[in-house]
């Protein structure tokens, strides 16, 4: 079952701009992670945020969450032509023995 | 290992074969993830084992759909009775304590069925 839901599906911006990509989920949860995707393989963790913290930085990156929104958000700055990737976020539940459950993903282009 | 590794990396099967894909979590995970990814898609949980927990197979699609964890390292997932829509990329992760810590990907099998 798909827990997050990435908003936008697909965004096209140039580089030195800032991306935005919205996640939603359903559950309640114990913490909410990032992770970046190249060339459909293997995902890479970007950045963890714990179900009591609003917000997190990481470099270019900052995370937001509301919980009472259920929802959360990853800003890159200042972003690259490497930065093009899938980026996700993932949820946990917050029952303790729960798996990570990803959501669709936003296809990010960064144009130079 | 330094990473998850998974193998073979790529695999052509033919309709209605049985395929076994195999990965190697980071030693001393205890928890351990499979994942299918269609093309353009996002990742579908299958199944999720969690040490000496029974593993959570709530995301197989079909009885064909089977894995294994042996001595609590490496993981088989098998299919049987392949069918085209099985063909995706097939991506196993590993975590020190399951969801509460980040998860480490391997570079995923992907699977064509022919």
């Amino acid at each position: 079952s798909q827990q997050g839901e990435e908003d936008p599906q697909a965004l096209s911006i140039q580089e030195g701009e800032n991306a935005t990509m919205n996640c939603s989920y359903k559950t309640s949860i114990n913490n909410l992670q990032w992770y970046r995707q190249n060339s459909g393989r293997g995902l890479v963790h970007l950045i963890l945020i714990r179900s009591n913290e609003r917000e997190k930085h990481s470099g270019r990156l900052r995370v937001t969450l509301d919980t009472s929104k259920k929802s959360s958000s990853l800003l890159i700055t200042a972003s690259r032509a490497a930065d093009t990737a899938s980026y996700f976020c993932a949820t946990d539940g917050n029952s303790g023995n729960t798996p990570l459950v990803f959501g669709k993903g936003t296809r990010l282009s960064v144009i130079a | 290992g330094a990473g998850v590794s998974q193998s073979p990396s790529n695999k052509v099967t033919e309709k209605g074969k049985d395929v076994e894909l195999r990965c190697d979590p980071i030693s001393g995970h205890t928890a351990l993830y499979w994942y299918r990814q269609s093309l353009g898609q996002g990742l579908e949980f299958l199944i999720y084992f969690q040490g000496n927990s029974a593993p959570d197979k709530s995301g197989l699609p079909s009885d064909r759909f089977s894995a294994e964890r042996t001595g609590g390292s490496v993981s088989t997932l098998t299919i049987q009775r392949t069918q085209q829509e099985d063909s995706a990329v097939y991506l196993c992760a590993s975590s020190s304590t399951g969801g509460r810590t980040e998860a480490f990907f391997g570079q995923g099998t992907r699977l064509t069925v022919v």
